[in-house]
């Protein structure tokens, strides 16, 4: 089955502690996102990369970290920095052309203990 | 700014009825535009895309969205919903490698 796995479907955070998120694709797709989901504030930008060993800021980066060593994988960190992680996380991917839609995982819930 | 803007946050219809979602986009971002459905709990789906040519757009699921460059408008239209209809409606602007997507729209369908 092509598409995009995200793990866990539910996590939860005690204070202090740093916690990843997994995103794994079969897709072939150069690009990567992830994005915060909060009600009735829509997508928020985290991170992006757009080939393997490299990735940029979205609009809310603070408190997050990620890594690309492989084009298939892309997991996002939620670190102690980030004062209020409780949030819907999504992961994307996208082929090559501007023109093209992106394609989402099924997403990672988030709670704080 | 580049922005998407969904001037309904909610809407609710009857079941049957007619539905229109309203999407208008600034005119510096691409005109490479989609509309995306999620469901509770899960990630978006794709409802359909407009690239370039016909303006109007045919999704899956009996949707379609009319393109007007002079409006900046790329509004999702349903003729008769079903209560499965019920979910959160997304628009969105591609860029380069960013997109940029508007606040939602909850359609509710009501028995």
């Amino acid at each position: 089955d092509g598409g995009i796995t995200q793990s866990p479907k539910y996590l939860f955070r005690k204070e202090g502690q740093n916690v990843t998120l997994s995103c794994e694709q079969n897709l072939n797709h150069d690009a990567m996102y992830w994005y915060r989901q909060d009600p009735g504030q829509g997508l928020r930008l985290i991170y992006y990369s757009q080939i393997v060993n490299d990735f940029q800021k979205g609009d809310i980066a603070e408190g997050y970290s990620v890594s690309r060593e492989k084009k298939e994988s892309f997991p996002l960190t939620v670190t102690s920095a980030q004062k209020n992680p409780t949030a819907f996380y999504l992961c994307a991917t996208k082929g090559g052309a501007s023109n093209q839609p992106q394609h989402f995982g099924d997403g990672t819930r988030l709670s704080i203990l | 700014a580049q922005s998407v803007t969904q001037l309904d946050s909610q809407v609710p219809v009857f079941e049957e009825a007619p539905v229109e979602l309203r999407c208008n986009y600034s005119s510096s971002v691409s005109v490479y535009l989609f509309w995306y459905v999620q469901y509770p709990n899960q990630g978006l789906q794709l409802l359909l895309k407009y690239l370039s040519g016909s303006t109007l757009v045919k999704g899956i699921n009996g949707f379609e969205a009319e393109f007007n460059k002079s409006q900046t408008s790329f509004h999702l239209r349903k003729p008769s919903v079903h209560i499965s209809d019920t979910a959160e409606y997304f628009c969105a602007a591609s860029g380069t490698y960013k997109y940029i997507f508007g606040t939602g729209t909850r359609l509710k369908v009501l028995a």
